[in-house]
């Protein structure tokens, strides 16, 4: 197990509605990272928190959204829901910033929208 | 733009042969280099990450690095079926953690 769990591990919604996805990353991490992984691909960067700031974005909208939290949580939302929207986002946590070799993913949420 | 490209595959091998998975990548600007296993339904797992130029080996794993190809491979020798799964290359631009994914090779082993 990586210490990383995520929640819901599945969800359904429907094209413009609202998601909010949600990671509890290890004690000490400070550094977490949200990826998408549509079927088939490889996972995508969408952003990275460091320290409840955001450090660095993908090429990803502005309806991705994020927050980190000093209890080592962090949100993904996400608004306005497209069909393309739907695949596994997963989170990853890691101690510090340039520790990519101590980066762990977490089981991911599988969102479909309809 | 950052891109990662891997051998489209899948690749079959036979239990026990050694299994070669490659990656190019676009930009020079990358220090990391990381393999991930995947397995179907389940979240990405380290398996190697490599810095520097030249081989790195850990067990029955071996990854190479090529900067001035900017080549990247993953060899796995004695392959078992245990090690079937989609292999995952990424590179880590502006901080090893922001990661550039590959879009995967499927390795099947059979028994």
């Amino acid at each position: 197990e990586t210490g990383v769990t995520q929640s819901p591990t599945h969800l359904i919604k429907t094209r413009g509605q609202q998601v909010t996805l949600r990671c509890s990353s290890q004690s000490g991490h400070n550094t977490v990272s949200w990826y998408q992984q549509a079927l088939g691909q490889g996972p995508q960067f969408i952003f990275q928190y460091y320290r409840e700031e955001e450090n660095g974005r993908g090429n990803f909208p502005p309806r991705f959204s994020g927050l980190q939290f000093p209890n080592y949580s962090s949100e993904l939302n996400v608004n306005a829901l497209e069909l393309d929207d739907s695949a596994l986002y997963l989170c990853a946590s890691s101690p510090d910033i340039g520790g990519g070799e101590t980066q762990y993913f977490g089981p991911g949420t599988r969102l479909l929208v309809l | 733009q950052k891109e990662v490209e891997q051998n489209s595959g899948p690749l079959s091998v036979p239990e026990g042969a050694i299994a070669s998975l490659n990656c190019t990548y676009s930009d020079r600007g990358s220090q990391s280099f990381f393999w991930y296993r995947q397995y179907s339904g389940k979240s990405p797992e380290l398996i190697m990450f490599i810095y520097s130029n030249g081989d790195k080996e850990d067990g029955r794993f071996t990854a190479q690095l090529n900067k001035a190809s900017q080549y990247v491979s993953l060899l796995i020798r004695d392959s078992q079926p245990s090690d079937s799964a989609t292999y995952l290359c990424a590179g880590g631009w502006g901080g090893s953690e922001k990661l550039v994914f590959g879009k995967g090779t499927k390795l099947t082993v059979n028994p």
